[in-house]
């Protein structure tokens, strides 16, 4: 079965700095997705960024980049420029590219502070 | 659309009373999850629609739970005999049959047993 880990239970960020939050995750599969989704206190969750694992190019969504390393099976998150409004729980997420298999595997998330 | 809609927001309830739980998709999704998170985790998958049909559930959903989505339109989730342990946000999502579709998640339903 399919694991997603998150080692850093908080994490702080100078507003205007860069952070990075950690994901590693345990698959025998060759073809699979990965997310960064946010969830803000009492607010619904929303996708950060996703990222292929047939692309070897790292996906990047404006201050948001992520550093894939498949053979490592780590998928880390770089926030560029942080925001107060970035403050928030951030999980990592898995989900199978084989047919059949639908579900969402999350990690138990990182809850980053925004320091003004 | 405005996105996935959950209904209630919040729920008290007592110990060994019933409750049910409604889900609004994304209209033209056909994709639905059912994911129960607790406080300082991360959402723990319970079951899944493709249309009208369950085609997958976790070992989580005991035989209290049950979870119809009739007509491929909205999802209830029941859960009969509620025990304090059931106290949890239920979150539910959407997305389509596609590659890169990411789920759209709704606000949560908040659930105390008391």
């Amino acid at each position: 079965a399919q694991t997603v880990t998150q080692s850093q239970p908080e994490m702080s960020v100078q507003e205007a700095e860069t952070v990075t939050l950690s994901c590693t995750y345990d698959t025998s599969e060759s073809d699979y997705y990965l997310f960064w989704y946010k969830q803000p206190p009492s607010r619904q969750m929303i996708l950060v960024i996703r990222q292929e694992a047939y692309k070897q190019q790292n996906a990047t969504e404006n201050r948001f980049s992520v550093n894939f390393q498949k053979a490592a099976k780590s998928f880390s998150l770089k926030i560029s420029d942080s925001q107060l409004g970035d403050a928030a729980m951030y999980f990592c997420a898995y989900r199978s590219a084989a047919p059949g298999t639908y579900k969402y595997i999350f990690g138990t998330g990182t809850r980053l502070k925004v320091l003004a | 659309d405005t996105g996935v809609s959950q209904d209630p927001r919040h729920k008290i309830t007592k110990r060994g009373q019933n409750v049910t739980f409604r889900c609004d998709p994304i209209s033209e999704h056909n994709r639905l999850y059912w994911y129960r998170q607790t406080l300082g985790q991360g959402p723990e998958f319970l079951t899944y629609f493709q249309n009208e049909a369950q085609l997958e559930k976790s070992r989580l959903l005991s035989d209290r739970f049950s979870a119809e989505r009739p007509k491929g339109s909205f999802s209830t989730l029941e859960i009969q005999r509620t025990e304090q342990g059931d106290s949890a946000m239920y979150l539910c999502a959407s997305g389509r049959t596609g590659q890169n579709t990411e789920a759209f998640f709704g606000q949560g339903t908040r659930l105390t047993v008391v």
